[in-house]
C-alpha cells in the first residue's frame, strides 16, 4: 500500500485477554517505531526496529508487552494479560532510513493507529 | 530529562484569523524538530521538519520557526480554515537516539 497500515483499527478486549496489533510499514522502510498514545496525550515511545533487529525497547511499560518484526517488514505488538491502563491508541511509524541517519529531509510516516479499549 | 512542552493546551479561533502555537524543548543532543497535525482518530501527518541550522520553514499557510539557542519553536497558521481544527504536535529527535520526543499537543478549534 501507499502508507503505513495498522490493523485492527479498533479492538475491545476483556481484562486479562491477550491481544496482537499489526503494523504494515511502507515497503522497503528500514525503521519502524511503535508508540502508545493515551487519550488527550502525546504519543509515548515504546520500541524501535531497524529491519528485523529490535534496537530499542526501553519504552515498553512491562514484560506483558512484546514486539517483533521477524522478516524486517510487518511488525506485531503483543500485549499479554491486558489491563485497563493499557487502553490507548497504538501508533506505528516507519521511515526509509536508519534512525541515526534521520535528516531534515527524512520523513517518518504514521499509521492511523489501533484504538485498544480494555473492559 | 528530554522533554517537549507545548502551549497553549487548547485554542479556539475564528475562521480567517491567524494563530501561533509554541513549543519549548530540552531534548539533547538535538537533531531536528517536526510539527505534526493530527486529526481526531487519525495518525499524525508531518507539516514541517527543521534542523538546528534552519530558522524558518513554510508549508502553505503553515510557517514554523526554530531558535536552537533558546530551544523554542513556533507554528504560525495564517488565514485559518475550518479544516485546520486538529491537534498540533511538536516532535523533537536526537542525533543518537532511536525515538522521537512528542509534546502533548495543542488542540486547535476553528469556528465559523
Amino acid at each position: 500500500g501507499a502508507g503505513v497500515s495498522q490493523s485492527p483499527r479498533y479492538k475491545v478486549a476483556k481484562r486479562g485477554q491477550d491481544v496482537a496489533l499489526r503494523c504494515d510499514p511502507i515497503s522497503g522502510h528500514v525503521s519502524l517505531f511503535w508508540y502508545q498514545q493515551a487519550l488527550g496525550q502525546g504519543p509515548e515511545f515504546l520500541t524501535y526496529f531497524q529491519n528485523e533487529a529490535q534496537l530499542d525497547k526501553s519504552g515498553l511499560p512491562s514484560d506483558r508487552f512484546f514486539a517483533e518484526r521477524p522478516e524486517g517488514s510487518v511488525s506485531t505488538l503483543k500485549i499479554q494479560r491486558t489491563q485497563q491502563e493499557d487502553s490507548a491508541v497504538y501508533l506505528c511509524a516507519s521511515s526509509h532510513v536508519r534512525s541515526d541517519l534521520l535528516s531534515s529531509n527524512t520523513e517518518a510516516f504514521f499509521g492511523q493507529g489501533t484504538r485498544l479499549t480494555v473492559v | 530529562k528530554n522533554q517537549v512542552e507545548q502551549s497553549p493546551q487548547s485554542l479556539i479561533i475564528l475562521e480567517g484569523k491567524n494563530c501561533t502555537l509554541q513549543c519549548n524543548y530540552t531534548v539533547s543532543p538535538f537533531s531536528n524538530l517536526r510539527w505534526y497535525k493530527q486529526d481526531t482518530g487519525r495518525g499524525p501527518v508531518s507539516l514541517t521538519i527543521m534542523t538546528f541550522s534552519e530558522n524558518t520553514k513554510s508549508n502553505g499557510r503553515y510557517t514554523a520557526t526554530l531558535d536552537a539557542d533558546t530551544k523554542q519553536s513556533s507554528l504560525h497558521i495564517t488565514a485559518s480554515q475550518l479544516s485546520d481544527s486538529a491537534s498540533y504536535i511538536c516532535v523533537v529527535s536526537t542525533i543518537t537516539g532511536n525515538q522521537f520526543y512528542f509534546g502533548t499537543g495543542t488542540s486547535l478549534t476553528v469556528i465559523p
